[in-house]
């Protein structure tokens, strides 16, 4: 089955700088790849996502790249607010597959 | 639309005593998930549905029980609870279960916080 791995586990930064989370695959076949942010006892929520007909999307001050060939896909934080800081999620899945979880970043922005 | 809610939101259960998690969503989604979440650990799957009348398992289903009898209603069954159950659950819907196609999206309860002492 697919594997999902998430580094780093924790990411500090100073409010205003840009934070990276890295993800990589094992499947290949993967097509659908989401982000989930998760504050502190509340639900995980999606943030963005993308397909892999895709190689970047941005919403804002977030965006997700993608490369297929390397099996890796990255979330990209610019200007970090106190309010980024949670858990974030990234995870894959493919055709009618169930979604496959990294165990998630705590990223902590400091004013 | 309430999305997904799920009851109680928070439980004390002894070793070997049983209950039901309760999810119900009411965005005419066919696609139900529930996910156990442990401290420091992703989500991981324990059962999921495709409509009404059929489930499958997922990655870690022993201990549990699931029935799908109408679209809006998941529930979970903990049988004769153990302290690995300790955990929160998340249940979660979503309309398509195709990967890459609109409607994928899953969106997830509140969760159940269910501690076995």
């Amino acid at each position: 089955g697919e594997n999902v791995e998430q580094h780093p586990s924790t990411l500090s930064v100073q409010e205003g700088d840009s934070a990276v989370i890295k993800c990589t695959y094992s499947d290949s076949a993967s097509n659908y790849f989401p982000w989930y942010k998760q504050e502190l006892g509340k639900r995980p929520q999606l943030i963005i996502d993308i397909r892999s007909n895709v190689g970047e999307k941005k919403d804002q001050r977030i965006a997700v790249t993608l490369n297929k060939t390397a099996k890796h896909f990255s979330l990209h934080i610019t200007e970090t607010q106190p309010e980024d800081s949670a858990v974030y999620f990234c995870a894959a899945s493919y055709g009618y597959s169930t979604l496959t979880f990294g165990k998630g970043t705590m990223l902590l922005v400091s004013p | 639309n309430a999305g997904v809610t799920q009851t109680p939101k928070f439980r004390i259960l002894k070793i070997g005593q049983s209950m039901t998690l309760q999810c119900t969503q009411d965005m005419n989604h066919n696609y139900m998930y529930w996910y156990r979440q442990d401290p420091g650990m992703g989500l991981k799957l324990i059962y999921y549905s495709v409509g009404a009348g059929i489930t499958d398992k997922g990655e870690v289903p022993n201990g549990y029980n699931v029935s799908r009898s109408t679209t809006e209603d998941f529930p979970l069954r903990l049988e004769l609870a153990a302290p690995s159950q300790t955990s929160v659950y998340f249940c979660a819907s979503s309309y398509s279960g195709r990967a890459g196609i609109k409607g994928e999206t899953q969106y997830f309860g509140p969760g159940t916080r269910l501690l076995v002492l």
